[in-house]
């Protein structure tokens, strides 16, 4: 059982197209995190999210934590084809858990 | 600064066998971690450190062991392969806090026969 759940599992889009992917969680978490991979390599950090409601953005991508600190999204405006990778949510705690993933293609 | 490095990138094993994975940090960071992941999949936590001496077990540590005798180390040894341990293993590191950032190494790409 995932303590987090992303969705979708498989997205894929045409370059310019906007999108929205999901973290839920029934648990509450102090901060949440969300990390990029790309195939061959370890996971990178993209964003935390620590307060409830916060938003915050990082050029085309937009980061939202949800009020009650549980589910959190990540929007992409206008999606390029060099944000295609793995898309990871994670709790942040002493033993940090993944969400499965989604897997973003953004085709040219 | 290699940050977090693992060793070896590749391995194939006959089933029985033995190996350590190897995972070293220099950046000083308390927190430790194991993962795994299988294809198309995300990541799984088998063990995690939270300093030098101190292990715990996460999510899926069946058939494997750890130990952390200094904060640079956390090795992950498997005693007797089996083809469900075929994965991808990354190792990362990690400051205590709530905007902990997890560095990850580039993996160890597993293969059980």
């Amino acid at each position: 059982t995932q303590l987090l759940e992303q969705s979708p599992q498989f997205l894929s889009i045409q370059e310019g197209e906007n999108l929205t992917v999901y973290c839920n969680s029934s648990s509450v978490f102090s901060s949440l995190q969300w990390y990029r991979q790309e195939p061959g390599e370890g996971p990178v950090l993209l964003v935390t999210v620590v307060t409830g409601g916060e938003v915050k953005k990082l050029k085309r991508l937009t980061f939202q934590f949800g009020d009650a600190r549980k589910d959190s999204s990540l929007h992409i405006t206008a999606a390029q084809p060099g944000d295609t990778g793995l898309y990871l949510c994670a709790g942040v705690g002493a033993n940090m858990r993944f969400g499965a993933g989604t897997r973003l293609t953004v085709k040219p | 600064n290699a940050g977090v490095t693992q060793t070896p990138k590749f391995r194939i094993l006959k089933i029985g066998q033995s190996m350590t994975l190897q995972c070293t940090q220099d950046m000083n960071h308390n927190y430790m971690y194991w993962y795994r992941q299988d294809p198309g999949m995300g990541l799984k936590l088998i063990y995690y450190s939270v300093g030098a001496g101190i292990t715990d077990k996460g999510e899926v540590p069946n058939g494997y062991n750890v130990s952390r005798s200094t904060t640079e180390d956390f090795p992950l040894r498997l005693e007797l392969a089996a083809p469900s341990q075929t994965s991808v293993y990354f190792c990362a590191a990690g400051r205590q806090g709530a905007r902990v950032a997890l560095h990850f190494g580039n993996g160890t790409r597993l293969t059980v026969t």
